[in-house]
């Protein structure tokens, strides 16, 4: 069964420019989690979609969005790009939410901003 | 709102040593907790979990035990290898305080030595 797969795994932008990333969840899999892994700032929460709608987000400026597709798949997109924005960006998939629900990550997109 | 405290390190110990990684957490629900491992270069793992208060969680010589009354859920293992050199992230769940999915700790970077 293939896991969590994200594309690109390396993306080079310059400051103000707009950058998008995919993610597709495990078969089966409805919600789909996205996170930012700043050096020295561990992962933080940016958004949760579950059946195509966003369900949450976390503390950051509208300029991060994203959506979900039919096929569960998402995308998340930075426009308006910073220096900070630099990061790994993590997505992860569950199957339902409950307590002790397990999300299983993909191997995260590098964005790096010039 | 939620929030997760761990041991930054990094933790470097030798091999066969004992392991203790600690981590408290704060949360407004009655939360699942979980232990995550990342290796160099790749997504998160889920180590172990546990649902309830007193449940031990294990894998490949990991425990924790989820504390309600000292609110932690330390990792421990009693003799560790060079190949568990990785960053070890705590966790919590908590879908009845609200719905972001999953709330990290800043990670644990843990060094074996030969």
């Amino acid at each position: 069964e293939a896991g969590v797969t994200q594309s690109p795994t390396h993306l080079i932008k310059t400051r103000g420019q707009q950058a998008t990333l995919r993610c597709s969840p495990i078969s089966g899999h409805t919600s789909v989690y996205w996170y930012q892994q700043a050096l020295g700032l561990g992962l933080q929460f940016l958004l949760w979609y579950d059946e195509g709608e966003e369900r949450n987000r976390g503390n950051f400026p509208p300029r991060f969005s994203g959506r979900q597709f039919p096929n569960y798949s998402s995308e998340l997109n930075v426009n308006a790009l910073e220096l900070e924005d630099s990061a790994l960006y993590l997505c992860a998939s569950s199957s339902e939410q409950g307590l002790g629900t397990e999300a299983f990550f993909g191997q995260g997109t590098r964005l790096t901003v010039v | 709102g939620d929030s997760v405290t761990q041991m930054e390190g990094p933790v470097t110990l030798s091999e066969e040593a004992f392991l203790t990684i600690n981590c408290t957490y704060t949360a407004t629900g009655y939360p699942s907790l979980f232990w995550y491992v990342q290796y160099p270069g790749e997504g998160l793992q889920l180590l172990l979990k546990a649902t309830k208060a007193d449940d031990k969680g294990s894998n490949k010589g990991f425990e924790a035990t989820y504390r309600k009354e000292t609110t932690s859920f330390h990792l421990e293992k009693g003799s560790v290898q060079v190949s568990d050199s990785a960053v070890y992230f705590c966790a919590l769940s908590d879908l009845g305080g609200g719905a972001d999915g999953l709330t990290f700790g800043k990670g644990t970077h843990l060094i074996i030595q030969p």
